[in-house]
């Protein structure tokens, strides 16, 4: 099976920096990823990590340590818009690739 | 020109009822899914599908079944439907094996009364 945990919820100020942590337990590994979900709208893709070491992508960067099995991602210079869930998911091999996901972290932006 | 698109966007109805939602992809992709995200925004994987198998999860209900008529298209049908069927529902899709990312259609949120 696949247990995935991550906080609930997270307040930062606009133009901070915030790091959103992902704590991981599967049996095939075969992967990380970080989706962005505003209110009422579908998961958008954020990043995906595979290998330990650190993912940057504009002002999103996604971390993995497989050993530690923990993954977090940063969120640089702050906006308002970045007020969304957060959700980590872990691709398993053994439960056909798919995706697994954690119960998400509602990050809110405050001015 | 949406990705993944599914309809309705929003459906309510009675306990007891049979009902479907459509879902469509215009990306070529080869491998499609089902997740229910519920009230507490857990999202959760149904189904996967390619032209090759269907992966149920084993936790899904009998009542949920899938049905592809073509690539491009995988529908979700609910049969007696149960006040804990109450979520939104969305569609995914991905290109084979290799791609990493999965394109989300924009939901279809389901009331059951």
């Amino acid at each position: 099976g696949q247990n995935i945990d991550q906080p609930t919820e997270m307040t930062a100020t606009e133009g901070a920096i915030v790091q959103i942590n992902c704590t991981y337990q599967t049996s095939g590994f075969n992967g990380l990823f970080w989706y962005q979900q505003h209110a009422g709208e579908a998961p958008t893709f954020l990043s995906y990590n595979v290998l330990d070491g650190l993912e940057e992508k504009g002002r999103f960067s996604s971390f993995l340590s497989r050993s530690k099995g923990y993954s977090y991602l940063l969120l640089k210079e702050l906006q308002m818009k970045d007020s969304a869930s957060y959700l980590c998911a872990v691709r398993d091999q053994t439960g056909a690739n798919n995706l697994f996901f954690g119960t998400g972290t509602r990050l809110t932006v405050i001015p | 020109d949406t990705a993944v698109s599914q309809t309705p966007k929003y459906l309510v109805t009675q306990m007891g009822n049979d009902k479907s939602i459509k879902c469509e992809q215009n990306l070529g992709h080869d491998t499609m899914y089902w997740y229910k995200q519920d009230s507490k925004k857990f999202l959760k994987i149904m189904f996967s599908y390619n032209n090759k198998e269907l992966i149920i999860n084993e936790t899904v209900p009998n009542r949920f079944s899938p049905k592809s008529p073509d690539k491009a298209h995988l529908n979700l049908h609910i049969n007696s439907l149960e006040l804990g069927d109450s979520a939104v529902y969305f569609c995914a899709s991905r290109q084979g094996e290799s791609s990493n990312e999965q394109f989300f259609g924009p939901g279809t949120r389901l009331t059951v009364l």
